[in-house]
């Protein structure tokens, strides 16, 4: 496609579910973000990928979260156990390397009941 | 480290000039400045890199002071369709590793 793929775009679950967010980024976008955005909040960086290497995880507020990335094909966010507090737009953004530039996808918005 | 960002918000007529402002504790390699509409993702609108150049978007530009460490994001003579958030992300080091951003400053612009 010609922009990056963000599925499902909207999720409802109650507590204690499992969520699986899905983002299909730009052919050719070797490196990939994954973002929360709380309701009027900024973006807040959960984890970064670059082609084969292991992945920067530190941003990844708990155990409960994961994300998984088969080389420069679709990433994976896994939300375990979700809480209230997971509620947000989950942001994911691949970057075109010849000028650094961002591409975000529209965001999955889950909310937790 | 996250760069802040100055001020949180703003509200102008159209026509207006506005100044935002994104610093830094530590190095900075590169700043990134992207907008934000409601309910949309953010949209990149210019890359500083150390140097000091000023680039321009529409009459949207950018400076970029590595020895202050900031950045300063210029809007003139600004339109309705300048209103959303505006977020600095900065790298603080060389090539692409995590990309941190500000915590966004609002712009609204009215008639």
């Amino acid at each position: 496609g010609a922009g990056v793929s963000q599925s499902p775009s909207n999720k409802v679950t109650e507590k204690g579910k499992d969520v699986e967010l899905r983002c299909d980024p730009i052919s050719g976008h070797t490196a990939l973000y994954w973002y929360r955005q709380r309701l009027g909040q900024g973006l807040e960086f959960l984890i970064y990928f670059q082609g084969n290497s292991a992945p920067d995880k530190s941003g990844l507020p708990s155990d409960r979260f994961s994300a998984e990335r088969t080389g420069e094909s679709v990433s994976t966010l896994t939300i375990q156990r979700t809480q209230q507090e997971d509620s947000a737009v989950y942001l994911c953004a691949g970057i075109a390397e010849n000028t650094g530039e961002l591409f975000f996808g529209e965001g999955s918005r889950l909310t937790v009941l | 480290q996250q760069p802040v960002q100055s001020p949180q918000a703003v509200i102008l007529r159209e026509g207006e000039d506005a100044v935002i402002n994104c610093s830094s504790s530590k190095a900075l390699y590169s700043v990134h400045w992207y907008r934000q509409k409601h309910g949309e993702a953010p949209v990149f609108l210019m890359i500083l890199l150390k140097g000091g150049e000023q680039k321009g978007h529409e009459k949207i530009s950018a400076s970029f002071n590595e020895k202050k460490q900031q950045s300063s994001l210029y809007l003139t003579a600004s339109q309705l369709s300048y209103s959303g958030t505006y977020f600095c992300g900065t790298y603080g080091s060389g090539g692409y590793n995590k990309l941190i951003f500000g915590a966004g400053t609002r712009l609204a612009v009215h008639p």
